[in-house]
């Protein structure tokens, strides 16, 4: 049973650029939530959908965006990227009606910014 | 307010038991997490609590809630090697989706 998967693994843009970063969740789970870790540092909520829709937003920018398919993949979207976004992104799926039981994370996508 | 707090650094013998404490703010928290993250790694769910539970044992891992004063513990017995790593405490709401993190405890296992 494949868990969360994220790609890529790494990747490095340039000041300015655009980035998405890819998430498909565990099979049977139908929420999928995007954290942002800097080095050092917890995780901070970015946000999380369901349903395809946006259901709830931390506080970040605009400038961080997603989407939600109906296969319940997410993409994460960031753009005019500053050195401050440079961290990892986890993805983590739960299912919906079983959501305080854990969610399950990804290995995450390492964005470097430079 | 939203906040978590956990000591940065703890480092033990191996065989002995490890006591990873945490402390939270949100008295609507309802669901409180212990995550695991290994070098490289995303985040394991080691294990959780509910918030109108004391205590709960998972076999080498025993978490400690008290309620009143916001405060959460993990203790780990018999710590092996393969336990070092970065732990987080986390809360959840049944009202959000959401997780809050601690910023994590650096778990050092000497043999």
């Amino acid at each position: 049973d494949a868990g969360v998967t994220q790609s890529p693994t790494h990747l490095i843009k340039t000041r300015g650029q655009q980035v998405t970063l890819r998430c498909s969740p565990k099979s049977g789970h139908d929420t999928v939530s995007w954290y942002q870790q800097a080095l050092g540092q917890g995780p901070q909520f970015i946000f999380q959908y369901y349903e395809e829709e946006e259901r709830q937003r931390g506080n970040f920018p605009d400038r961080f965006s997603g989407h939600q398919f109906p296969n319940y993949s997410s993409e994460l979207n960031v753009n005019a990227l500053l050195l401050g976004d440079s961290a990892l992104y986890l993805c983590a799926s739960s299912p919906t009606d079983r959501p305080n039981y854990g969610y399950t994370f990804g290995s995450g996508t390492r964005l470097t910014v430079v | 307010g939203e906040d978590v707090e956990q000591s940065l650094f703890l480092s033990v013998r191996e065989g002995d038991s490890s006591v990873i404490n945490c402390t939270y703010t949100d008295s609507s928290s309802t669901y409180l997490y212990w995550y695991k993250q290994e070098p490289g790694a995303g985040l394991q769910l080691l294990t959780y609590i509910f918030s109108n539970m004391d205590m709960k044992q998972d076999q080498r891992l025993t978490v400690l809630l008290n309620k009143k004063d916001k405060h959460l513990s993990l203790r780990i017995a018999d710590t092996q090697t393969g336990d070092s790593a970065i732990y987080f405490c986390a809360y959840g709401s049944s009202n959000t989706g959401k997780l809050i993190f601690g910023q994590g405890t650096t778990l050092q296992v000497k043999p």
